[in-house]
């Protein structure tokens, strides 16, 4: 897992508010995937990113949540009016390419909503 | 479909002794098969992975089991120690179907705790 950098590490939100998580990959890595761990969970895939494109959002609830991951910076996943239930530990994990890599896990960003 | 069962969900083991985990899956197109290992506060690193055309796969103390038949692998640590205390995920993945190493479908986890 080394080199993919996720910030913040905890973030406290009010009900309401939107959170945004960044996610920085190892450098030269493409693909970009979001998971996002309940207390007591395994991982539950979301997203699935390539620059500038969305290749499988699957795992992603309908309303509230996005990500992107621009030609330049950091991938970002954003949610919005942020509720209770969305309390948990988001990882991001990055591979050079979609075949034959293992992909590397950040440490993960806490999200608390108060 | 999709789902990874795994068990037990927490396992107690003497320092030396021998820690096994087990996972079920039911689809099978999975061909990759990762266990990860967590720390708490960190994110999950890559222990030991299986394709299925391999019945088992040793790294260190460190062995899978995989049993294609009956849908099942597990995860066997040999000679425990305190430092192997941590939570244990099994994974699996279509590679063959283009969905890449990194989409994984994760088990519940399994928290072991080697005792010294």
């Amino acid at each position: 897992n080394a080199g993919v950098m996720q910030n913040p590490r905890h973030l406290v939100r009010r009900r309401g508010q939107e959170a945004r998580l960044r996610c920085s990959p190892v450098k030269g890595h493409s693909h970009v995937y979001w998971y996002r761990q309940l207390p007591e969970e395994g991982l539950k895939f979301m997203v699935y990113l390539q620059k500038e494109n969305i290749i499988d959002e699957s795992g992603m609830p309908k309303e509230r949540f996005s990500a992107e991951f621009p030609k330049e910076g950091p991938s970002i996943l954003r949610i919005q009016q942020v509720v209770r239930g969305d309390s948990a530990a988001y990882f991001c994990a990055s591979s050079p390419r979609n075949m034959n890599t293992e992909a590397f896990f950040g440490q993960g960003t806490r999200l608390t909503v108060v | 479909q999709q789902q990874v069962k795994q068990s037990p969900q927490s396992l107690i083991v003497q320092k030396g002794g021998i820690s096994i985990i087990n996972c079920a899956y039911e689809n099978t197109a999975f061909d990759y098969f990762p266990w990860y290992q967590q720390f708490p506060g960190k994110g999950p690193a890559l222990l030991i992975a299986i394709r299925p055309d391999v019945s088992e796969k040793k790294e260190g103390r460190f062995t899978i089991s995989f049993n294609k038949s009956a849908k099942q692998f597990s995860l066997h640590i040999m000679d425990s120690q305190p430092g192997d205390s941590a939570t244990y995920f099994c994974a699996a993945s279509w590679v063959a179907g283009g969905t890449s190493y990194g989409k994984l479908t994760f088990g519940q986890g399994t928290i072991l705790t080697v005792h010294p």
